[in-house]
């Protein structure tokens, strides 16, 4: 199996405080982990790649001082929203990449849902 | 920039119907097509695509890739309520100067089937 857990499932916060969201796969290695972000009724963004003992890399756009990324073992990546605002309300969702995976086998977290009031 | 755009963006059917969902795609240095379903929560995998003209199927989903037209469709056949959900298409790149392959998402088509 392939199996990508995310914690928190849910939370809510207030306006100034920061949000840590832990990505782990369960049963296999992940030499590379990808965080998304996902607006209602929009597409997956590719927030950032994360890569196990390297700095991640961020999509442009993306504010890598606001949301930190570290990836220190080959099974979890956290992905942090610092000073969390109102328009930092989405849903996060990671996937991981197989250490040895064919193509295109990103497997999934099931999200979070931040909710920053 | 790497660009995925589906079609319909929505689509509501009555069951038992057969519905064509469209993806066209504009990236540099291609490496695969990949189709999900996403209900509440994250995607779940439905099919990967590499090759022009090889249809994938997968019960009563099929696919099937143009790589000379850039584009794939995913038919579904005799719809049920449950085969409502987004159905998102994403294409694997290498992106010039980067280091990861990285997934290019679409909009989604929004698929309902009434009972």
């Amino acid at each position: 199996g392939a199996v990508v857990s995310q914690h928190p499932s849910r939370v809510i916060c207030k306006s100034g405080t920061s949000v840590k969201i832990e990505c782990r796969s369960l049963d296999f290695q992940a030499t590379t982990m990808f965080w998304y972000r996902q607006f209602p009724k929009q597409s997956l963004m590719l927030m950032a790649t994360s890569n196990e003992g390297s700095k991640a890399t961020y999509e442009q756009g993306v504010e890598k001082d606001k949301f930190l990324i570290n990836h220190a073992s080959l099974t979890l990546s956290t992905l942090t929203v610092t000073s969390a605002h109102p328009e930092d309300s989405s849903f996060y969702i990671c996937s991981a990449r197989k250490r040895q995976g064919s193509v295109g086998t990103q497997y999934f977290g099931p999200g979070t849902r931040l909710l920053v009031l | 920039e790497d660009k995925v755009v589906q079609s319909p963006l929505s689509l509501v059917v009555h069951e038992g119907d057969t519905v064509t969902l469209n993806c066209s795609y504009e990236v540099t240095n291609f490496r695969s097509l990949l189709w999900y379903k996403q209900e509440k929560k994250a995607p779940t995998f439905l099919f990967m695509l590499t090759s022009s003209g090889i249809e994938k199927k997968s019960g009563r989903l099929s696919s099937i890739l143009d790589k000379k037209e850039l584009f794939s469709i995913l038919n579904i056949t005799a719809t049920q309520t449950g085969d409502s959900a987004v159905y998102l298409c994403a294409v694997e790149a290498y992106p010039s100067g980067g280091s990861n392959y990285k997934l290019t998402f679409g909009k989604g088509t929004l698929l309902t089937v009434n009972p």
